[in-house]
């Protein structure tokens, strides 16, 4: 069993719709979770960062997180073509070192 | 500002060639990682440096070596290639707020 799992999709919706991804993880030590998101042929960025349990929000972009479930989701509103892409979910037990990533989920929004 | 740079973008490899991979980052970030990212696989991570002068196995380091020349470059070689080396190469470095990943090496071994 992997550590941090991830629906790999694909997950395709119309423009505007809200999204919703999720991940869910064993390892009870985590204690940072990360969002990041990759276009095609480009490595990963940087969307959130959030630290134990509770919600983050930056702009049409909500994290959750739910420890005593161990589950995390991202929420995207108004969802546009831009935001197509694959999200990888990440978190770590100590300051965000060493990483599991999950295996990514690959996102189309549609015009 | 330049983050992570990664050297070469592409690459194409006989069996049994060597060659390595170049890393540097501009933003003095103490950690440095190598991952590997393959279709249905995600992201796994080969060798990480958590700071100048030390290296450590991540989940898949056989048929690597890495190097930490210094605080800003990380260079990962493949000393005999093999066509299950084919994938993408990720670099990343990090001061603690989550990972910056350089754009990637496409590697193929035939």
């Amino acid at each position: 069993q992997k550590e941090v799992e991830q629906d790999p999709g694909p997950l395709s919706v119309p423009e505007g719709a809200i999204v919703s991804l999720n991940c869910t993880y064993s390892n009870s030590a985590f204690q940072y979770f990360m969002w990041y998101r990759q276009y095609s042929r480009k490595g990963p960025e940087l969307l959130m960062y959030t630290y134990s349990s509770g919600n983050k929000e930056d702009g049409r972009f909500t994290a959750q997180v739910d420890k005593s479930s161990k589950y995390i989701s991202l929420f995207i509103r108004d969802s546009q073509p831009s935001d197509s892409a694959t999200y990888l979910c990440a978190m770590s037990a100590n300051g965000a070192q060493k990483l599991v990533f999950g295996q990514g989920t690959r996102l189309t929004i549609n015009p | 500002n330049a983050g992570v740079t990664q050297t070469p973008k592409f690459q194409v490899l006989k069996t049994g060639q060597s060659m390595t991979l170049q890393c540097a980052q501009d933003m003095n970030h103490n950690s440095m990682y190598w991952y590997r990212q393959d279709p249905g696989m995600g992201l796994r991570l080969i060798y990480y440096s958590a700071s100048e002068g030390t290296t450590d196995k991540g989940e898949v380091p056989n048929g690597y070596n890495v190097s930490r020349l210094n605080k800003r470059e990380f260079s990962l070689r493949l000393e005999s290639a093999a066509p299950s080396q084919t994938s993408v190469y990720f670099c990343a470095s990090s001061s603690g707020g989550g990972y910056t990943f350089g754009s990637g090496t496409r590697l193929t071994v035939v």
